[in-house]
């Protein structure tokens, strides 16, 4: 089946934009993840999905960053007025629930120029 | 705050070398650890998890062990290939409610040469 997949796999912005990151999950897991590894990093936790509920958002920087997952799968994550510091790789993952292991897609490299 | 480290950052050794990858943590009321593959311009790949309660797991050429008591765990790789070169990142989630949310170290870069 498939993985998790993300688009678009590269987005060049620049600073004060809007943009949007899509993940479409794995099939028939309800639990979804967005990470952001910034360069020479590790990746830390942004949020964390239940169905379509955001039960963890502890982890997002500030209020320009967004995520929503209106139907319990694709989940859309948010930026706005981006600055030279969100450039990172954002990555996608799901779980069939919170204690499974996670999944991970090829992310999303943002460059905010 | 739990905080990961790993040690070395990067490693570089010839084909067929047996080699391990250290991991520390500091907060020792965990849920679990994995071991994950990074391969450039691609996602994590999980190589192997670990629950609290367990010593050790085995997959193939690779063995992981937890001491979670000391805070350490490591990677072992036996009779290293070019085509395990990646990075390895090694996760840990707290016991506590939010075991879900995974804390990442830095990771190894690790390079086997032909």
């Amino acid at each position: 089946g498939a993985g998790v997949s993300q688009t678009p796999s590269n987005k060049v912005t620049e600073k004060g934009k809007y943009v949007e990151l899509r993940c479409d999950p794995i099939s028939g897991h309800t639990a979804l993840y967005w990470y952001r590894q910034s360069l020479g990093q590790g990746p830390e936790f942004l949020i964390y999905f239940q169905g379509t509920g955001a039960a963890d958002d502890s982890g997002l920087p500030n209020d320009r960053f967004f995520a929503v997952r209106p139907e319990g799968s694709v989940s859309t994550l948010k930026i706005q007025r981006t600055e030279r510091g969100d450039s990172a790789v954002y990555l996608c993952a799901s779980s069939f629930g919170p204690e499974d292991t996670q999944y991970f897609g090829p992310g999303t490299r943002l460059t905010v120029l | 705050k739990q905080e990961v480290t790993q040690i070395p950052a990067a490693l570089s050794v010839p084909e067929g070398e047996n080699l391990v990858l250290n991991c520390s943590f500091t907060d020792s009321a965990i849920y679990n650890l994995q071991w994950f593959r990074q391969d450039p311009g691609k996602g994590l790949t999980s190589l192997l998890l670990i629950q609290s309660s367990q010593r050790e797991q085995t997959s193939g050429r690779l063995n992981a062990s937890l001491d979670k008591s000391s805070g350490r765990s490591t990677l072992y790789i036996a009779a290293s290939q070019p085509g395990d070169s990646a990075t390895y990142l090694c996760a840990v989630s707290n016991s506590g409610g939010s075991n879900y949310k995974l804390t990442f170290g830095k990771g190894t870069l690790l390079t086997v040469n032909p």
